[in-house]
Order: structure tokens, then sequence, then C-alpha cells
């Protein structure tokens, strides 16, 4: 029972470089998320989606994009890395729906470092 | 603008004592509350939820309180155990719109033997 599964761990992009973060979800869950976590902060909706073909977007979306093709995968792409996307990303699942509280299940994290 | 607030940064207790941990939050809108806790280097785990029509909501050793007239929460731990040290965020949604959740800043708890 995976749950949330995030790729890579840790990397370090040089400014200008373009990178992909992967994620995918073993749940069956409708809603999937992603957040940024920056030292002192709180975590931050850079992107969602409530199924596959719909994206939207969070708090902090410049600088990334997202796309959801299967119900399972909801890839985080940055674009032209800048020191200010230096943080430690988190890919979140949930079932959603209306009713009751919305419990997200996160991955363990992807550290990335712009240099 | 921080519509979740968690003003204390981080909390000593002791073994087999109380843990309270406190949230503020602005937005009248928020009718879902949770509490998640996080240890280094892994994700977040949901710990407790309370709905706005409760002003109480306990399991195990957790507690969550809710003052709505005073936009404010708090988490109790009793006992405090050392497997309790972790970072705890505070986290909100409206049922209104999509549930979006917005988190608070954190607060570290220390709980030391």
């Amino acid at each position: 029972n995976a749950g949330v599964t995030q790729t890579p761990k840790f990397r370090i992009l040089k400014i200008g470089q373009s990178m992909t973060l992967q994620c995918t979800q073993d749940m069956n869950h409708n809603y999937m998320y992603w957040y940024r976590q920056d030292p002192g902060m709180g975590l931050k909706l850079i992107y969602y989606s409530v199924g596959a073909g719909i994206t939207d977007k969070g708090e902090v979306p410049n600088g990334y994009n997202v796309s959801r093709s299967t119900t399972e995968d909801f890839p985080l792409r940055l674009e032209l890395a800048a020191p200010s996307q230096t943080s430690v990303y988190f890919c979140a699942s949930s079932a959603g729906g209306r009713s009751g509280a919305n419990v997200l299940t996160f991955g363990a994290g992807s550290r990335l470092t712009v240099l | 603008d921080q519509q979740v607030k968690q003003n204390s940064p981080s909390l000593s207790v002791q073994e087999g004592r109380i843990s309270i941990l406190n949230c503020d939050y602005t937005n009248s809108m928020f009718d879902y509350f949770l509490w998640y806790k996080k240890y280094p280097a892994e994700g977040p785990t949901f710990l407790i939820s309370i709905s706005s029509i409760k002003d109480k909501n306990e399991d195990g050793r957790f507690t969550v309180f809710l003052n709505k007239s005073a936009k404010h929460l708090s988490l109790h731990i009793v006992p405090s155990q050392p497997g309790d040290s972790a970072v705890y965020f505070c986290a909100a949604s409206a049922r209104t719109g999509f549930q979006k959740l917005v988190f608070g800043t954190g607060t570290r708890l220390l709980v030391s033997p």
C-alpha cells in the first residue's frame, strides 16, 4: 500500500534548468495537490486537480506547470529554475467531496535546491 | 495575508505532561479544521479534525477544541510522549467552492523524557 509516491527525493538544479517532479498515488483519489514548504513557513498550494484533465492554480503557481492525464499521476514541471524555487515540495491526494473534512495524504517530499 | 496563524514556533514539554498547541484563524468561512503532524524528512500525516458545528473532538490522547467566537482552536496532547516530538500544522478549509486547505506555519513540539 504505497499511498503517495514522489520522485526524486533530492535534486540540485542550476539556474535556468528545467525538471519535472513526479507524483503518483494508488488510492484512486480524485483530488491531487502540489504544495511547497519554505523554512519557517506553512505549506503553500501551487496547483491542484479535481480529476483527470482538470487542473487549477493555487496560491503560488508562477514558474510551475502541471498536467493530469490519469487519475494516478500529477507531475509538476519547473521551467527556468530560479533560486526562489529552492524549497521542499509535497504532493498530496484526497478523496475530496463536499461532506466532511478534506483529509489529504501526503508524499514524503522532494527537496529541491537551485544554485 | 496569513489566514491561519500559529504564533508559537516551538514548545517544550516534559514527558507525561500536557501539550497545548494553539491556532488562530481570520476567515469566518472556514468550517473544517485539521491538525497534521510532521516528522523530519517525511510528509505531514493527518492527526485529527473538527467540524465547525462541534466545539470538541477527541481521539485517544489527542483532543481538539474549537472556539468559533474567538476564531481559535487548540490541540491538547495528554499525556505527552517523546514520540510526539514533531512539527504540528493547523489547517482550515471552507466548504464553499473547492475545499482547499490553508495551513499555518507550524509549531515544533519537543517532549523530553
